[in-house]
């Protein structure tokens, strides 16, 4: 099987920062790696898919990126809204998601 | 607009079963991929299985033997039977279109449904 491990688990910021979360899978899965945002009780929305291409009506402060077994999801000036767990998912072998990462307000 | 709406899920014994429905509109879920997602209390997201549109399913270990997902296309409507529960199946379970990337045949969820909570306790 194939195991996401996402970093940070959790992590704190203010409105306007840049952030970054990271996802490693186990072996290699190509570009096959997607994000997700999802706000308390609500279902997750997909934000990034094939590593970093973005899903339509995305704001394009959210990117992706990938080197290898690591990928990359990017907030470049943090927004209220924006404030949510993050996962990442591979569907290359399977699907498998990351443990998430919780981005709260500093 | 798409609409994907769950239901059938509620408290059941530990070795019950349960169907839960999810019913779409706005998409065809004979000619769509589609899948279920469940997240239990306070935790992360895990697949748990995948209908093709030429029919094959796709499970994932964890409930494989004892989940069948189906469709039905008169009704437009996905079903997941779950047989044999446990406790570590209390979760909210999601229905969820899978869509397949032109370029690199990637797939994600893209539509997602508000979920049913299944709650396994004696």
């Amino acid at each position: 099987d194939i195991q996401m491990t996402q970093s940070p688990s959790s992590l704190s910021a203010s409105v306007g920062d840049r952030v970054t979360i990271t996802c490693r899978a186990s072996q290699s899965i190509s570009s096959h790696l997607n994000w997700y945002q999802q706000k308390p009780g609500k279902a997750p929305k997909v934000l990034i898919y094939e590593a970093s291409s973005l899903e339509s009506g995305v704001p394009s402060r959210f990117s992706g990126s990938a080197s290898g077994t690591d990928f990359t999801l990017t907030i470049s000036s943090l927004q209220p809204e924006d404030f949510a767990m993050y996962y990442c998912q591979q569907s290359h072998l399977g699907r498998t998601f990351g443990q998430g990462t919780r981005l709260e307000i500093k | 607009e798409v609409q994907l709406v769950e239901t059938g899920g509620g408290l059941i014994q530990p070795g019950g079963s349960l169907r839960l429905s999810c019913a779409a509109s706005g998409l065809s879920v004979s000619s769509n991929y589609m899948g279920w997602v469940r997240q239990a209390p306070g935790k992360g997201l895990e697949w748990i299985s995948v209908l093709y549109s030429g029919g094959p399913t796709h499970y994932a270990d964890s409930v494989k033997g004892r989940f069948t997902i189906s469709r039905d296309n008169s009704k437009n409507t996905l079903y997941l039977q779950m047989n044999s529960l446990r406790a570590e199946d209390t979760a909210m379970y999601f229905c969820a279109r899978v869509v397949v990337g032109a370029a690199t045949g990637v797939d994600y969820f893209d539509y997602w449904g508000q979920g049913t909570l299944v709650t396994v306790s004696s």
